[in-house]
């Protein structure tokens, strides 16, 4: 119940492609759900999150979708860029144990010009 | 915005040895860090939790003789791998949560621990 499965573990995308990294989670009690980007040798950042009270959040090209009844949410990177190549973690965590983010395995995006 | 350094960046040390890592929270009072290490492409494991002045809470199957975490400040948090292996090779990475946060971490930039 404490995990989040992420899909696919890597994905190719051209330049100005869309990327889509899915995440499925069990714990209904999980209502914090970040993305991390993280370059090699780097620490993750933060780079979008959302509450389950909203479907759908936007933040330049990053997009993240929750569908709440499905127990899943997604992150689209529109008009991919090269720049964007990197691994993505989704993560949650609980509102009353909110200090641990449960990580998701990981997507590896390598965005070719 | 939030800022997390550790130090050093990397460390290479000979088996049986100690090293300290320090994480600090350069522009915000953290009262929770968070150590994790990680395996090439692989995710992130957490290790322990440590709160400002309290001892840290460690995940399952980590040795807390081994992995000694001290959080004595709200800026502060160091890692120390005693009598350190090989196999205790890894990329660590401490996280920060600001005080008055609910759910924000922030990361440092990891620490490239070799042990030979």
């Amino acid at each position: 119940q404490q995990q989040v499965k992420q899909s696919p573990q890597s994905l190719i995308v051209q330049k100005g492609g869309i990327s889509i990294i899915n995440c499925a989670y069990e714990n209904t009690a999980f209502d914090y759900f970040p993305w991390y980007q993280q370059f090699p040798g780097k620490g993750p950042a933060l780079l979008i999150a959302i509450r389950p009270d909203v479907s759908e959040k936007k933040e330049g090209r990053f997009t993240i979708s929750f569908n709440k009844s499905a127990k899943q949410f997604s992150l689209h990177i529109m008009d991919s860029q090269p720049g964007d190549s990197a691994t993505y973690f989704c993560a949650a965590s609980r509102s009353y144990n909110t200090d641990k983010l449960i990580f998701g395995t990981g997507t590896r995006l390598q965005v070719f010009p | 915005g939030a800022v997390v350094s550790q130090h050093p960046s990397r460390v290479i040390c000979k088996s049986g040895t100690s090293v300290k890592i320090e994480c600090r929270s350069l522009d915000f009072q953290a009262t929770t860090m968070f150590w994790y290490r990680q395996f090439p492409k692989q995710s992130l494991m957490l290790m322990a939790t440590s709160n400002e002045g309290s001892k840290a809470t460690y995940e399952q199957g980590v040795e807390k003789d081994k992995f000694l975490i001290n959080h004595a400040s709200l800026t502060l948090s160091t890692l120390t791998v005693t009598s350190a292996h090989p196999e205790d090779s890894s990329f660590y990475i401490c996280s920060a949560k600001e005080q008055r946060a609910l759910y924000e971490q922030y990361f440092g930039p990891g620490t490239r621990l070799t042990v030979t």
